[in-house]
């Protein structure tokens, strides 16, 4: 389809496995964005991305979150060594514009449902 | 700081009553954007309507209207005869013009239509 696809739609890991979360972002967007979403809550900001470069990374919640986007298209949201506050849903979200958020209209995928046990 | 509230956690309403959802915001910025988004049980966020902060004109589309209002800081939606498809999570959010790239969020308001 057009959207922002996400893939795996759930996974269940073990504590201290190392997850990876893939992002396809609608063709031609430059912005790549990567939210959190623990239950109950509303979404918060990990990453941004503009094309292959990770512009801000200032919510990313530890070290054991990196991602990448090394062609500037898909892009990889990975957790090392899990732990079970890492259980949330992982949204990732595209814009057209490569000016970040500001006032761009920003399109998510249906998320990545994560759970750690 | 930026800040999003939405004080209404759960709301419920019989098919064709109108809602209205609440939003505040927080942000010291003089430029900014609002959004509402609506999540449905298959997680993905929905787009609703975005709003700079230089136009306060309300908005209609359809049974959805949005009534901006900057000196309440106060950016509220209202569902006119709502329908059982209108049942979902509503998200408020804001984003600032300048600096950061964060999308900020409320921690949404889940609507339920009873049929």
């Amino acid at each position: 389809g057009a959207g922002v696809s996400q893939s795996p739609r759930y996974k269940v890991a073990k504590r201290g496995q190392d997850v990876a979360l893939r992002c396809d972002p609608i063709s031609g967007h430059v912005s790549l964005f990567w939210y959190q979403q623990a239950l109950g809550q509303g979404p918060e900001f990990l990453t941004y991305f503009q094309n292959e470069a990770q512009l801000d990374k200032s919510g990313l919640p530890s070290d054991r979150f990196f991602a990448e986007r090394p062609e500037g298209s898909v892009s990889t949201l990975k957790i090392q060594r899990t732990q079970q506050e890492d259980s949330a849903v992982y949204l990732c979200a595209s814009s057209l514009s490569g000016t970040g958020h500001s006032g761009n209209t920003i399109y998510f995928g249906e998320g990545s449902w994560l759970t750690v046990v | 700081a930026q800040k999003v509230t939405q004080a209404q956690t759960e709301i419920s309403v019989v098919e064709k009553e109108d809602v209205t959802l609440d939003c505040v915001y927080e942000t010291r910025d003089t430029t900014y954007y609002l959004f509402w988004y609506k999540q449905p049980p298959s997680g993905e966020l929905v787009f609703l309507i975005r709003r700079n902060s230089f136009d306060e004109q309300n908005e209609i589309s359809g049974r959805y209207s949005w009534n901006f209002q900057k000196s309440t800081s106060s950016f509220n939606f209202t569902i006119t005869a709502s329908q059982v498809v209108d049942s979902a999570v509503y998200f408020c959010a804001l984003s600032e013009a300048t600096g950061a790239n964060n999308l900020f969020f409320g921690t949404g308001t889940r609507l339920t239509v009873i049929p």
